[in-house]
């Protein structure tokens, strides 16, 4: 597609309930990332992925936290018995890690309630 | 430790007016330098970029941002505000791994009003 795409736009969940994000990257751009973006915290990086190296997950915040990429692609980040402290603004990039530009996505608005 | 500040959490200024926003790192690899804009509601959305060369780099919209290594400084600057660029304004860096971009850290962001 012509940008990063992310879906839902918005999820409302309940505390306890799992969730799953989903972004699709840029045709052709080998790298993709998470961030989350909190009020008060600005971006925290979360987990970042390049080509079929094993992927960086430094910035995860808890076991509750996954994320995969399938066939290089698609990225799907997962986020388990979700607590209200989860609610942020998940943002996805991508580039075609060789130092050039990331392209964000729109984001994800997840509230839990 | 590795770290972006950004001093300025809120900056007003006078449209037609100049503007700087400041961005100070701590990084201990060579840098990669960005500013990214964020409008309500919308995405990040990449101002400019610093990787090598000329300090002085010019983007989009009429911003351009110096690279001072000595004051480990990346500010940006506007010669004369547009309303349209009242927005949130973050920078961040990353490492060069080879020419491979790893993960950004983002300062926590300068929100910019512009009076008319």
């Amino acid at each position: 597609g012509a940008g990063v795409s992310q879906s839902p736009s918005n999820k409302v969940t309940e505390k306890g309930k799992d969730v799953e994000l989903r972004c699709d990257p840029i045709s052709g751009h080998t790298a993709l990332y998470w961030y989350r973006q909190s009020l008060g915290q600005g971006l925290e990086f979360l987990i970042y992925f390049q080509g079929n190296s094993a992927p960086d997950k430094s910035g995860l915040p808890s076991d509750r936290f996954s994320a995969e990429r399938t066939g290089g692609s698609v990225s799907t980040l997962t986020i388990q018995r979700t607590q209200q402290e989860d609610s942020a603004v998940y943002l996805c990039a991508s580039s075609t890690g060789q130092g050039d530009l990331a392209f964000f996505g729109q984001g994800t608005r997840l509230t839990v309630v | 430790a590795q770290s972006v500040t950004q001093p300025d959490i809120h900056i007003t200024v006078s449209e037609g007016a100049s503007l700087e926003l400041r961005c100070n790192y701590s990084y201990g690899a060579t840098p990669y330098l960005f500013w990214y804009v964020q409008s309500p509601g919308q995405g990040l959305q990449l101002l400019l970029k610093y990787f090598s060369g000329d300090t002085l780099v010019q983007g989009i919209k009429g911003f351009e941002a110096e690279f001072k290594r000595s004051q480990s400084s990346f500010n940006l600057r506007k010669p004369s505000v547009h309303w349209s660029d009242a927005a949130e304004y973050f920078c961040a860096v990353g490492a060069v791994y080879g020419g491979s971009q790893g993960n950004l850290i983002f300062g926590k962001g300068t929100k910019l009003s512009v009076k008319p």
